[in-house]
């Protein structure tokens, strides 16, 4: 079993529709939930990032994590064909020096 | 732009070659990673550098090995090469060597493609 589990979609949204991604984990040593969002070609760029439980907003962007049922989500609001990109969850735990990530879910936004 | 180089951005090379890639972290950055990217298997760390110094390995094969040069560049280096090389290679940074290396910075990556 993974560490990090993510479905890799792929999937395809309406322009303004919200956009849910979620990953689950099995190591209850992860402290730090971060979102990263990787274009075609390109190399992960860091969205979000959360310690511990709880919401964090930014923007059109919402991340959630739920520690008890060790799943976190990425919500996207008023999503936007810019917004088409595969989208990666990783994980660390407190004094870590690397990031287990998920297999990332491709996300189309249809204008 | 994430402030994090590699170079070079595509090679191709037959098996049973070595190749070196190169990396220049964001300024100020003291920690470099390696990672490997292929489809089946998503991102998976290799190894990291501090100021220098190896901190931490992961899923690095013994025909690759990295170093951290006096500037804080860093190179991969892959030797024998094999098929099942071929990938994306990315580079990231951070600030610290542990603790808030959540917060890394990713380059654009190389892409190798072994033949």
């Amino acid at each position: 079993q993974k560490e990090v589990e993510q479905d890799p979609g792929p999937l395809s949204v309406p322009e303004g529709a919200i956009v849910s991604l979620n990953c689950t984990y099995s190591n209850s040593a992860f402290q730090y939930f971060m979102w990263y969002r990787q274009y075609s070609r390109k190399g992960p760029e860091l969205l979000m990032y959360t310690y511990s439980s709880g919401n964090k907003e930014d923007g059109r962007f919402t991340a959630q994590v739920d520690k008890s049922s060790k799943y976190i989500s990425l919500f996207i609001r008023d999503s936007q064909p810019s917004d088409s990109a595969t989208y990666l969850c990783a994980m660390s735990g407190v004094g870590a020096n690397n990031l287990f990530f998920g297999t990332g879910t491709r996300l189309t936004v249809i204008p | 732009d994430s402030g994090v180089t590699q170079t070079p951005k595509h090679l191709i090379t037959a098996t049973g070659q070595r190749v070196t890639l190169r990396c220049s972290p964001r300024s100020g950055d003291l920690s470099v990673y390696w990672y490997q990217q292929s489809l089946d298997q998503g991102l998976q760390f290799l190894i990291q550098y501090y100021n220098g110094e190896e901190r931490a390995k992961g899923n690095i094969l013994e025909r690759f090995s990295a170093q951290q040069f006096p500037d804080l560049h860093s190179e991969l280096n892959l030797s024998s090469l094999e098929l099942g090389d071929s990938a994306l290679y990315f580079c990231a940074s951070s600030v610290a060597a542990s603790g808030s290396s959540y917060e890394q910075y990713f380059g654009p990556g190389t892409r190798l493609t072994v033949t």
